[in-house]
């Protein structure tokens, strides 16, 4: 049973473009987690997603930060016009409901320069 | 506001001795937490959690955690601890408030290194 994946591991980006990372859950998980850790502040929420629908976006940041989970293919968090503030490691976990264990991928690591 | 504190930013601790990491939450009622260990560059991998039950949980690679509700702490320990070991333990309490959708809120880790 594969688990959480991520992609790209590492991504590097100009100040200006823009960001798309990948999340494919584990088999049989419908809900998405993103979290950014940044340095010196530990993993923070971002936004909470099910099939087609975002749940929860209270962590994400208004402007620049969107996130999609659409009936096919993965969860996708993009950050356009990004700044060098952006540079962190990208995590998603995905669980079987709400409340649930989440189960973390092994991130995308993004540098801003 | 819930909280997760992990006092301890960076622990050292020989190899075959014991280890307890610690973690507090506030929260008033029952707390769903978690145990997660990072290798440097890796993802967060699950150690064990705690729902209900039993206050004393085992997990992976030999770690165990006790849920102390008088204390508010849900410490993490290990008998005997292995150089592989090393790595940044995160403490996690799900988010029950606000309208929360059971995102995690987590501690700021702390850093494990192993001395031969």
């Amino acid at each position: 049973n594969a688990g959480v994946m991520q992609n790209p591991r590492h991504l590097v980006r100009r100040r200006g473009q823009e960001a798309r990372l990948r999340c494919s859950p584990m088999k049989g998980h419908s809900h998405v987690y993103w979290y950014r850790q940044l340095p010196e502040e530990g993993l923070k929420f971002m936004v909470y997603l099910q099939k087609e629908n975002i749940i929860d976006e209270s962590g994400m940041p208004k402007e620049r930060f969107s996130a999609e989970f659409p009936k096919e293919g993965p969860s996708i968090l993009r950050i356009q016009q990004v700044v060098r503030g952006d540079s962190a490691a990208y995590f998603c976990a995905s669980s079987p409901g709400r409340w649930e264990t989440q189960y973390f991928g092994p991130g995308t690591r993004l540098l801003v320069l | 506001a819930q909280s997760v504190t992990q006092p301890d930013i960076h622990i050292t601790v020989s190899e075959g001795a014991s280890l307890e990491l610690r973690c507090n939450y506030s929260y008033g009622a029952t707390p769903y937490l978690f145990w997660y260990v990072q290798s440097p560059g890796q993802g967060l991998q699950l150690l064990l959690k705690y729902f209900s039950g039993d206050t004393l949980v085992q997990g992976i690679k030999g770690f165990e955690a006790e849920f102390k509700r008088s204390q508010s702490s849900f410490n993490l320990r290990k008998p005997s601890v292995h150089w592989s070991d090393a790595a940044e333990y995160f403490c996690a309490v799900v988010q029950n408030y606000g309208g929360s959708q059971g995102n995690l809120i987590f501690g700021k880790g702390t850093k494990l290194s192993v001395k031969p």
